[in-house]
């Protein structure tokens, strides 16, 4: 059973545009909203976290939205650069219960 | 500070053999995960270490197994390989036992079966 569903699987962003990626996540005791950023060859890197009393985060071009009702919650990359090309992860976790992963979503942002 | 360090970086075995997986976390985390990473399965939780003792254990057979020691330092083993083993074997480490703590992950182990 998926409990963190991601979408797209793969998209690609025109430099300087916006890169949209979404999940919906089914378990209402999840408290804690975490996207990972990996990079080939590498672990996945914490990029930003959001808790459920919140509905926006913010940090630098990277943005969180996050719709508890509609238990959904999305990732928005302004002015996306060729740099940010990886595979972003959303997850989410409960109280003593690991993090469940998403599938993850390819980005490729092209100049 | 030095970030989550797992060693080896790569390591091929054969079916039938075992393996055994290092992380270090980083310095004053005491809360250690492991997770399998694979193209098709994605991301999937193995198993969590906290002051020595098991926490949680994900969805996989008995021939996973790992530990933790006193300094927070945990070793995972996997027994009688299987071709299916093959992945990218990730560590995570926190300050606490899971709740909303980051968790940080270290450049993982590629392990390939032949």
């Amino acid at each position: 059973q998926q409990q963190v569903k991601q979408s797209p699987q793969s998209l690609i962003v025109q430099k300087g545009g916006i890169s949209i990626i979404n999940c919906a996540y089914e378990n209402t005791a999840f408290d804690y909203f975490p996207w990972y950023q990996q990079f080939p060859g590498k672990g996945p890197a914490l990029l930003i976290a959001i808790r459920p009393d919140v509905s926006e985060k913010k940090e630098g071009r990277f943005t969180i939205s996050f719709n508890k009702s509609a238990k959904q919650f999305s990732l928005h990359i302004m002015d996306s650069q060729p740099g940010d090309s990886a595979t972003y992860f959303c997850a989410a976790l409960s109280g003593n219960t690991p993090l469940v992963f998403g599938k993850g979503t390819r980005l490729s942002v092209i100049a | 500070k030095a970030g989550v360090t797992q060693t080896p970086r790569y390591l091929i075995k054969t079916r039938g053999q075992q393996v055994t997986l290092s992380c270090s976390p980083i310095s004053g985390h005491r809360s250690v995960s492991w997770y399998q990473q694979t193209p098709g399965q994605g991301l999937q939780f193995l198993f969590e270490y906290f002051s020595e003792t098991q926490r949680n254990k994900g969805n996989f057979p008995g021939r996973f197994s790992g530990r933790q020691f006193s300094n927070s330092r945990s070793e995972m083993n996997v027994s009688t390989l299987e071709l299916g083993d093959s992945a990218l074997y990730l560590c995570a480490s926190s300050l606490g036992h899971h709740g909303n703590q980051p968790q940080h992950f270290g450049d993982g182990t590629r392990l390939s079966i032949l």
